[in-house]
């Protein structure tokens, strides 16, 4: 019973690179958060997907940031042309129905060289 | 702006004394959750309380959810090293289409042996 995985696990970008991070949600699980967290500070919410559809974008930047969860294969939190700022813990989690209890992956953490 | 706050930001205890963490919320919540996550780690779900004025135990965990629905705490009885870790809360955001989840700014625990 495999649950959320992340890959990479970590991933190195220069500048003006592009980042995927993918997200595996658990089995049975079709909600999908994205979250970010800097060093010792709270996850910040980015988006929420459901199969196919984006439900709320709310909390992703509306430049360089993009996520989709297709109906096959994981959910893809896509970061273009990379800035410092952008180094940071990505965390997703899955959910069976919405806003309850989610189950984190192990994040994927992105540094910006 | 909707906000949850959590209080303390830290708390260092003799191992074997009682800790104590309290969330507050700007607005009534359907739910909340509460979440440990470990040093280097991500976070781990805990609990989801629901009812107005709920209390659920989880060994020397006990959890409440205020009345009013608004503010929740966590409590730990004579803690121990393995309860090292910052501890969030979050709830379920955006009214009666709440989707997007806001976590608390987190307490840290850590623990003298």
């Amino acid at each position: 019973n495999a649950g959320v995985m992340q890959n990479p696990r970590h991933l190195v970008r220069r500048r003006g690179q592009e980042a995927r991070l993918r997200c595996s949600p658990m089995k049975g699980h079709s909600h999908v958060y994205w979250y970010r967290q800097l060093p010792e500070e709270g996850l910040k919410f980015m988006v929420y997907l459901q199969k196919e559809n984006i439900i709320d974008e709310s909390g992703m930047p509306k430049e360089r940031f993009s996520a989709e969860f297709p109906k096959e294969g994981p959910s893809i939190l896509r970061i273009q042309q990379v800035v410092r700022g952008d180094s940071a813990a990505y965390f997703c989690a899955s959910s069976p129905d919405g806003p309850y209890e989610q189950y984190f992956g192990p994040g994927t953490r992105l540094t910006v060289t | 702006g909707q906000q949850v706050m959590q209080i303390p930001q830290y708390q260092h205890v003799q191992e074997g004394e009682d800790f104590t963490t309290y969330c507050n919320s700007s607005t009534t919540l359907s739910n909340i959750q509460w979440y440990k996550q470990r040093p280097g780690g991500h976070p781990v779900f805990l609990i989801q309380l629901v009812k107005s004025g709920e209390v659920k135990k989880q060994k020397r965990l006990t959890f409440q959810f205020g009345e009013a629905k608004k503010n929740s705490s966590l409590h730990i009885t004579a803690t121990q090293t393995t309860d090292v870790g910052t501890y969030f809360c979050a709830g379920p955001w955006g009214g009666s289409s709440a989707s997007k989840i806001i976590f608390g700014s987190g307490t840290r625990l850590s623990i003298r042996p």
